[in-house]
């Protein structure tokens, strides 16, 4: 399987407190993004970066890529209770054919 | 961003029955698209891509003649479960890649939750 894995599968933190989800994946790739998923609901697309990128910043978003170990990190910073969901890396090979998307992790956030 | 629309949100059938769920780019034309299945608590899977004028390429694993895939038009796919089972009940999600923007992006519909008794 090509699939990427992502740790943690579930994280649960405070409100305020920094949430950091790691992404690994196994093919070479062109670009690498994340998207949140609330229960039972659609993708919403947060951030891409390229594969010449190495940091991105969105908001309260942090995103970083490490080409060479394969491996992304989200982090969310100052979290609310409202980003309570389901945070998946998808990437996009070389090829710019199909997105590949990591296992996920599911975050609760307490008020 | 671009808007993907997908009908219906929610189906119920009953086993044996086809089930017909639309994709719909509202402001892009997508030669592209795609179908995922999503089961509860696992990530997205590819289950075909489906290009416009041609037939579509389903991922391995995939039964062509289970899942049939329409892309008749630069806005519609359609992806029907023939013969549905209680193992399809799933959620299924497509996404219109958008070949004007610089990254091949993809944007996702809302999704279609199949649950089939």
């Amino acid at each position: 399987s090509q699939q990427g894995e992502e740790d943690p599968q579930a994280l649960s933190i405070q409100e305020g407190e920094n949430a950091t989800m790691n992404c690994s994946y196994k093919t070479s790739i062109n670009n690498l993004q994340w998207y949140r998923q609330n229960s039972g609901r659609g993708l919403v697309h947060l951030i891409l970066i390229r594969s010449n990128e190495r940091e991105k910043h969105s908001g309260r978003l942090r995103v970083t890529l490490d080409t060479s170990k394969k491996s992304s990190s989200l982090l969310i910073t100052a979290s609310r209770a409202a980003d309570t969901a389901s945070y998946f890396c998808a990437t996009m090979n070389t090829g710019f054919q199909k997105l590949v998307f990591g296992t996920g992790t599911r975050l609760l956030v307490s008020p | 961003g671009a808007v993907v629309s997908q009908h219906p949100s929610r189906v119920i059938c009953k086993s044996g029955t086809s089930v017909k769920i639309e994709c719909r780019s509202l402001d892009f034309q997508a030669t592209t698209m795609f179908w995922y299945r999503q089961f509860p608590k696992q990530s997205l899977m590819l289950m075909a891509t489906s290009n416009e004028g041609s037939k579509a390429t389903y991922e391995q694993g995939v039964e062509k003649d289970k899942f049939l895939i329409n892309h008749a038009s630069l806005t519609l796919s359609t992806l029907t479960v023939t013969s549905a089972h209680p193992e399809d009940s799933s959620f299924y999600i497509c996404s219109a890649q958008d070949p004007g923007g610089p990254y091949n992006e993809q944007f996702f519909g809302p999704g279609t939750r199949l649950t089939v008794l």
